[in-house]
Parts: C-alpha cells; sequence; structure tokens
C-alpha cells in the first residue's frame, strides 16, 4: 500500500532553516511527483509548490521562492522541503502528498498524503 | 494567486443533503476541469474526496458527489453521517501549474 511517512517534529530559531523528509513507499517513487502543502495553527491549506521524483524539475509558488528547495533522492525514495530564513508566521503544519497525475501530466490533485510535521518557530 | 472561495461553514442534520460551494475565477475553476475536494478531521491530514470535478476515488462513498458550473465548483454530500463532520476544501489547478486551495469549510452535523 502507498506510504507516505514523514520526520518528527521540529523547533527552530527566527532566521534558522528546517528541512523535512517524506519517505515514500508501496509504489514507483520515479512515476510521480511531490508536492508540498501547509498548515498553519487553525488556519487553511497552503499550496507550496511540487518537485517532480523522475528528474527533480520544481515548480514553486512566488511566495516561497528564493526560500524553498524541494528535493528527491531516487535511492532511498524520499522527498525533502527545505525552508530557509524562517519567521513566525512558518509555524505550521508541513504535509507531502503523491500528486496522483503521471510524470509530465497536470498536476491536478493529490491521492495519499504524509501525516505531517510540526515545524515550530520560536525564540 | 488567491485562495478560491469557500463558505465559513455549513451544517445539516442527519440524513440531510448539504452543498459546499467554491468559487474561483476564469484562471483556475473556470479554466480547468482539475477541482478537488478533501475532507480533514482535526489533527488529521487531508483525504481527497473527489478529483477532476466529479470523480470518486476507490473507498470513498457514493454520498459524496461533485459538479462544476462556471467559475463554481461544488461538493454535496448526502444522506449526512456524524462521521461527515470535518473540514472540507477544494482546490483546483491553475495558470503557471499553480494549484490554489479554498479557504476551507467546517461542516457540522447537527
Amino acid at each position: 500500500q502507498v506510504q507516505l511517512v514523514q520526520s518528527g517534529a521540529e523547533v527552530k530559531k527566527p532566521g534558522a532553516s528546517v528541512k523535512v523528509s517524506c519517505k515514500a513507499s508501496g509504489y514507483t517513487f520515479t512515476n510521480y511527483a511531490i508536492t508540498w502543502v501547509r498548515q498553519a495553527p487553525g488556519q487553511g491549506l497552503e499550496w507550496m509548490g511540487w518537485v517532480s521524483a523522475y528528474n527533480g524539475n520544481t515548480n514553486y509558488v512566488q511566495k516561497f521562492q528564493g526560500r524553498v528547495t524541494m528535493t528527491t533522492d531516487t535511492s532511498t525514495s524520499t522527498a525533502y522541503m527545505e525552508l530557509r530564513s524562517l519567521g513566525s508566521d512558518d509555524t505550521a503544519v508541513y504535509y507531502c502528498a503523491r500528486i496522483a497525475s503521471p510524470v509530465g501530466a497536470t498536476p491536478s490533485h493529490f491521492d495519499y498524503w504524509g501525516q505531517g510535521t510540526l515545524v515550530t518557530v520560536s525564540s | 494567486q488567491s485562495a478560491l472561495t469557500q463558505p465559513a461553514s455549513v451544517s445539516g442534520s442527519p440524513g440531510q443533503s448539504v452543498t459546499i460551494s467554491c468559487t474561483g475565477t476564469s484562471n483556475d475553476v473556470g479554466a480547468y476541469n482539475y477541482v478537488s475536494w478533501y475532507q480533514q478531521h482535526p489533527g488529521k491530514a487531508p483525504k481527497l474526496m473527489i478529483y477532476d470535478v466529479s470523480n470518486r476515488p476507490s473507498g470513498v462513498s457514493n454520498r459524496f458527489s461533485g459538479s462544476k458550473s462556471a467559475n463554481t465548483a461544488s461538493l454535496t454530500i448526502s444522506g449526512l453521517q456524524a462521521e461527515d463532520e470535518a473540514d472540507y476544501y477544494c482546490s483546483s489547478y491553475s495558470s503557471y501549474s499553480y494549484v490554489v486551495f479554498g479557504g476551507g469549510t467546517k461542516l457540522t452535523v447537527l
């Protein structure tokens, strides 16, 4: 069965960086892309971007460009999301999810999600 | 990109039907048949309920249905059950290969 298992909660100081991992199993990792979505406490879902596990291509929301890097390691079927220059408004649960569309197709929906990783930014 | 517009809350009694709307623009909902809906229970990850406007993934109850007209998509839940109480989010593919979410709707089963 398809599973995405994320790394554990993090506490960071303002200005620091965080790197969240998302280990995939139960499917051919390189056939799909991974997307990252975050949710601030009590707030809605915010799409951050995606990374292709096939060729490493990325597409980031303009808001995060220059501050986020999404990568994959095909040898371990793991995706990573690094966010730099953290501020208090980056406190959120960060989710990875599989983009259901095959590589090259329109990223229309997300069919499997990780359990979420809470990142707390506090001095 | 701007978030899609959803009502903050809806409610219904067990057995009734409720509809949640999701309004976008001609750059997202109106332009593509790539609207999806997610259910999220407190403290849990979102779960895909509807994709490509009206398709249900395997295992999702047929009480859930989706539709779209112009720039507005809708999720209808019929035969409401207590377990349906959750937050619901719509999303749409948008220009520049972006995905945009709605603000979320809290469904209360009375």
